[in-house]
């Protein structure tokens, strides 16, 4: 069964840190780029960040909003994705979903696996 | 790129023809997929490559467009298809999602 699981959510104080992982399990995560979509609170869903395949050497993208703060990374070896949240911001309240990238014909794509999601409270 | 979702939200019955605009600021060709996201849940793929279905997903769902203008349409509404629908381009960076519209139950 393909699963992804976050873990690593909580609460912590503004200027705080902290790093969230996603496990994943039954395909073969290298072959993968994957994704970070968070959703705040009654909220829309906003991409945050991407990691390539090693293929495409582990090349990153990030929204504006999290640039410079946010890093994306992951391990093979352990069919984990990460992604270390530095500086939190209050506005960066939200539940954090890891998503598994899907290659589509015509250079298209998608998110179609997608873990359940983990909060992350910023708050004094 | 931003992406409209018109409307925010809507009311229908059970059977009925629903359908969902998504409006690009800029061209995205056929780079768009569509998300249904129920309460507390994680957003589930519905249609990618504007029209395409996903595997597993009930064909009264359809998509259309190209450009800058796509629709979602559900006929036939059914029960479990009151939740929260966004559009998504992946045609460039950074990956956008439409505001959302909520379909709830007349």
């Amino acid at each position: 069964e393909v699963q992804l699981v976050e873990s690593g959510g909580g609460l912590v104080q503004p200027g705080g840190s902290l790093r969230l992982s996603c496990a994943v399990s039954g395909f073969t995560f290298s072959d993968h780029y994957m994704d970070w979509v968070r959703q705040a609170p009654g909220k829309g869903l906003e991409w945050v960040g991407r990691i390539r395949n090693s293929v495409n050497g582990y090349t990153t993208e990030y929204a504006a909003s999290v640039k410079g703060r946010f890093t994306v990374s992951r391990d093979d070896s352990k069919n984990s994705l990460y992604v270390q949240m530095n500086s939190l911001k209050i506005e960066d309240t939200a539940v954090y979903y890891c998503a598994r990238r899907v290659d589509l014909r015509g250079d298209n794509e998608a998110f179609d696996v997608w873990g359940q999601g983990t909060m992350v409270t910023v708050s004094s | 790129i931003q992406l409209t979702q018109s409307p925010s939200s809507l009311s229908a019955s059970v059977g009925d023809r629903v359908t969902i605009t998504c409006r690009a600021s800029l061209g995205i060709t056929s780079h768009l997929a569509w998300y249904q996201q129920k309460p507390g849940k994680a957003p589930k793929l519905l249609i990618h490559t504007a029209s395409a279905l996903e595997s597993g997903v009930p064909p009264r769902f359809s998509g259309s467009g190209s450009g800058t203008d796509f629709t979602l349409t559900i006929s036939d509404v059914q029960p479990e298809d009151f939740a929260t629908y966004y559009c998504q381009q992946v045609k460039s960076y950074p990956l956008t999602f439409g505001g959302g519209t909520k379909v709830e139950i007349k």
